[in-house]
C-alpha cells in the first residue's frame, strides 16, 4: 500500500533562517505531489505541485521554492524565512484525477 | 478556473440527528468533486469522490454526498451525527483534467452529546 511521510512534525525557527521541508512517497511511482499551506486551522493554500521529475508549478509568488529530485521526493525550502511563513505545511499525492493523499503536516513557528 | 464555496464557518448539530454540510462549485466542465476530513493537528483525510454515475455517493464512516448538477452542489450528509464526527470539512473540485485540486475554506462541524 502507498504511505507518505512528513517530517519534522514541528519546527520553530527564527526569522532569517533557511527551511528545508522533507515528504517522500512510497507504493506508487511517478505520482503527483503537492505542497498546501494552511493558516489559522482554515483554508488550504496551493503552494506548489509537480507531475514529475523537476517540473514544479508555482500557484503564488512567495519566499518559497520546491524541489522534487528524485520521483518520490518533494522538498520545500526557504532561504530566509518571514513572520508571515508561520503556518501548517501539508504534502500530498495522487494518481492523476484521483484524490489527493495528505502527509500529517509541519507546523511550522517562525519567530 | 475552478472555485468551491462552503457557505458556513460553523456546523452545529445534536448527536444522534442527521448532518449536512453544504458545497458548491464552479468548473469549466464536468467536476470531480470530493471531500475530506481533518482533525486537529493532522493532515486531511479522503472521505469519498463524485467523478460520474450515480449522483449519491457514499464513502467511509457513513458519510454520503449529493450531487446536483443544476444546483451545482455537492452536500456532504451522514443520517445520524456522532460526537466523534465533530472535525473540519473541506469540500474540492478539479475539472477533467490534470489540474490540481481546489478546497473550500471549510466547515467546521461540532456535534454536542
Amino acid at each position: 500500500s502507498q504511505t507518505i511521510h512528513q517530517w519534522p512534525a514541528t519546527l520553530v525557527q527564527p526569522v532569517g533562517s533557511p527551511l528545508s521541508l522533507e515528504c517522500t512517497v512510497e507504493g506508487t511511482s511517478n505520482p503527483n505531489l503537492y505542497w498546501y499551506r494552511q493558516a489559522a486551522g482554515r483554508g488550504l493554500q496551493l503552494l506548489f505541485y509537480s507531475v514529475g521529475i523537476g517540473q514544479i508549478s508555482s500557484e503564488v509568488p512567495q519566499n518559497l521554492s520546491a524541489s522534487r529530485p528524485q520521483d518520490r521526493q518533494f522538498i520545500l525550502s526557504s532561504k530566509k524565512l518571514l513572520l508571515s511563513d508561520s503556518g501548517f505545511y501539508l504534502c500530498a499525492w495522487s494518481v492523476p484525477g484521483g484524490p489527493l493523499h495528505f502527509g500529517n503536516g509541519t507546523r511550522l513557528t517562525v519567530t | 478556473a475552478q472555485s468551491v464555496a462552503q457557505p458556513e464557518d460553523q456546523v452545529n448539530v445534536a448527536e444522534g440527528n442527521p448532518l449536512t454540510v453544504k458545497c458548491t462549485y464552479s468548473v469549466s466542465g464536468n467536476p470531480y468533486l470530493f471531500w475530506y476530513v481533518q482533525y486537529p493537528n493532522r493532515g486531511l483525510q479522503f472521505l469519498l469522490k463524485y467523478i460520474t454515475g450515480d449522483n449519491l455517493v457514499k464513502g467511509s464512516y457513513g458519510f454520503e454526498a449529493e450531487f446536483n448538477k443544476s444546483q451545482t452542489s455537492f452536500h456532504l450528509k451522514k443520517p445520524s451525527a456522532l460526537v466523534s464526527d465533530s472535525a473540519l470539512y473541506f469540500c474540492a473540485v478539479r475539472d477533467m483534467g490534470n489540474t490540481p485540486l481546489v478546497f473550500g475554506k471549510g466547515t467546521r462541524l461540532s456535534v454536542i452529546a
